[in-house]
């Protein structure tokens, strides 16, 4: 069955810090993989896409990583702003033409001052 | 662009009622669809349209009724709702569906309870 699951379900962080969510997925045949944030009372809004073949993606202070072996992503974020306070969602495309997206639960994200 | 609008922002229903929730888009998307966000549960998929008069069945569409008699519009009608209707709905669009690459843009979402 497919899956992805994300860790941890919540974190609470200081202002400045950095973070690290995780995201395994089985998930076959593996097309992209996506990282959502989503505010709170808003719709999710992409932040980044990795294929396959990419390791590392960055969107400003975001940096996306992705073993396709190990079929682990991880979403880090430097230097937090209040303003990274959101739930942050992994989406995996499974299959190619007719193709269907495996959403994560989410990891929710406060930052504190 | 105004991107994707819904309606309305939030709504209590009654068991039985009957409602439907709008979305629109202004940027010319082929592709629309309606999800269902429920606590602890990654985004589900009710249905979807890959253009003016086509629809399907995602992965929830029990309940619901979807129609696109125009590129813009894609109502999603709850027939008789139900306490397990209680949840936020987003409605979304991107250009195609022929690509997992493509960017899914999301409306701000309608919170339903139904009770």
């Amino acid at each position: 069955k497919n899956q992805v699951e994300q860790s941890p379900q919540s974190l609470i962080i200081l202002e400045g810090k950095n973070c690290t969510l995780q995201c395994n997925y089985t998930v076959s045949p593996f097309s992209n993989l996506r990282w959502y944030k989503q505010d709170t009372g808003r719709g999710p809004v992409s932040l980044t896409i990795m294929t396959f073949s990419e390791n590392t993606k960055s969107n400003g202070r975001y940096t996306a990583t992705l073993d396709a072996d190990t079929k682990q992503s991880s979403l880090h974020i430097t230097a937090s702003q209040l303003s990274d306070s959101a739930s942050y969602i992994c989406v995996v495309s499974a299959g190619f033409g007719n193709y269907q997206l495996i959403w994560g639960a989410g990891t929710k994200l406060i930052i504190k001052p | 662009n105004a991107g994707v609008t819904q309606t309305p922002k939030f709504q209590v229903l009654k068991t039985g009622q009957s409602m439907t929730l709008q979305c629109a888009q202004d940027m010319n998307h082929e592709y629309m669809s309606w999800y269902r966000q429920d606590p602890g549960m990654g985004l589900r998929l009710i249905h979807y349209s890959v253009g003016a008069g086509i629809t399907d069945q995602g992965e929830v569409p029990n309940g619901y009724n979807v129609s696109r008699s125009t590129t813009e519009d894609f109502p999603l009608r709850l027939l008789s709702a139900a306490p397990s209707q209680t949840s936020v709905y987003f409605c979304a669009s991107s250009f195609h569906r022929g690509s997992p690459q493509e960017t899914q843009y999301f409306g701000p979402g309608t919170r339903l309870l139904v009770l």
